[in-house]
């Protein structure tokens, strides 16, 4: 079973830390997904990665950056916290072999900048 | 642009009720589409897939329906029961290199016992 494993279920930081969201994935897909989940909003794609040290902007990616040193890793990074930041992040990834393939979700980090 | 509407927004059923979501799309080339579920604070799990040759599915008490000509899909749950409480999100993947689906905002149901 595809397991996607989020370092915290919940995270309080300040405003202007720099603050570290880490995910891992156990079943070497190429992709990776960064996404923020807000009330009325549904999903909203930051960035993703379709291989190691690949990268490319999704739809909000201001504010955000990624770094994907090993294939299993997708970090990602507020440079600056802002209260605007406050949400639900949910990490994804999905192998490119059939693109029928769904995306395998972890349960998400709610942070809390204050 | 593609686009994913869902509704309603939110439903509240009885316990035991039938229920039924709908979900229009303008995403083009059409790939396939999938109903996706997420318990509270958790992430989405798949439920079902649906392509282009694919009328209607089922998966237990959730049956999708798919109509490719008016670009509308449907998830039916059949006697409803409190653990079907949950987010549904509709999610339409585009054919060609694009690695990345749209996303709907998803219809919140709750079961009432």
């Amino acid at each position: 079973d595809v397991k996607v494993t989020q370092s915290s279920r919940y995270l309080v930081k300040r405003t202007g830390e720099k603050v570290f969201l880490e995910c891992v994935q156990d079943m070497d897909h190429e992709n990776m997904f960064w996404y923020r989940q807000d009330p009325g909003l549904g999903l909203r794609l930051i960035y993703f990665s379709y291989d190691v040290k690949m990268k490319e902007k999704g739809d909000i990616p201001e504010g955000y950056s990624v770094s994907r040193e090993k294939k299993e890793r997708f970090s990602l990074i507020l440079e600056s916290a802002s209260t605007n930041q406050t949400s639900m992040y949910l990490c994804a990834s999905s192998p490119t072999s059939g693109r029928g393939q769904p995306q395998h979700f972890g349960d998400g980090t709610r942070l809390s900048i204050l | 642009k593609n686009q994913v509407e869902q509704s309603p927004q939110s439903l509240i059923i009885l316990e035991g009720k039938n229920c039924t979501l709908q979900c229009n799309y303008t995403v083009s080339p059409f790939s396939n589409l999938r109903w996706y579920k997420q318990d509270t604070g958790r992430g989405p799990v798949s439920l079902t897939i649906m392509t282009f040759s694919e009328n209607t599915k089922s998966n237990g008490r959730y049956t999708a329906t798919l109509d490719a000509d008016t670009k509308q899909s449907s998830l039916h749950i059949t006697a409803s029961q409190l653990s079907d409480s949950a987010s549904y999100i509709c999610v339409v993947k585009a054919s060609g290199g694009s690695y990345i689906p749209t996303f709907g905002r998803g219809t919140s149901l709750i079961v009432h016992p």
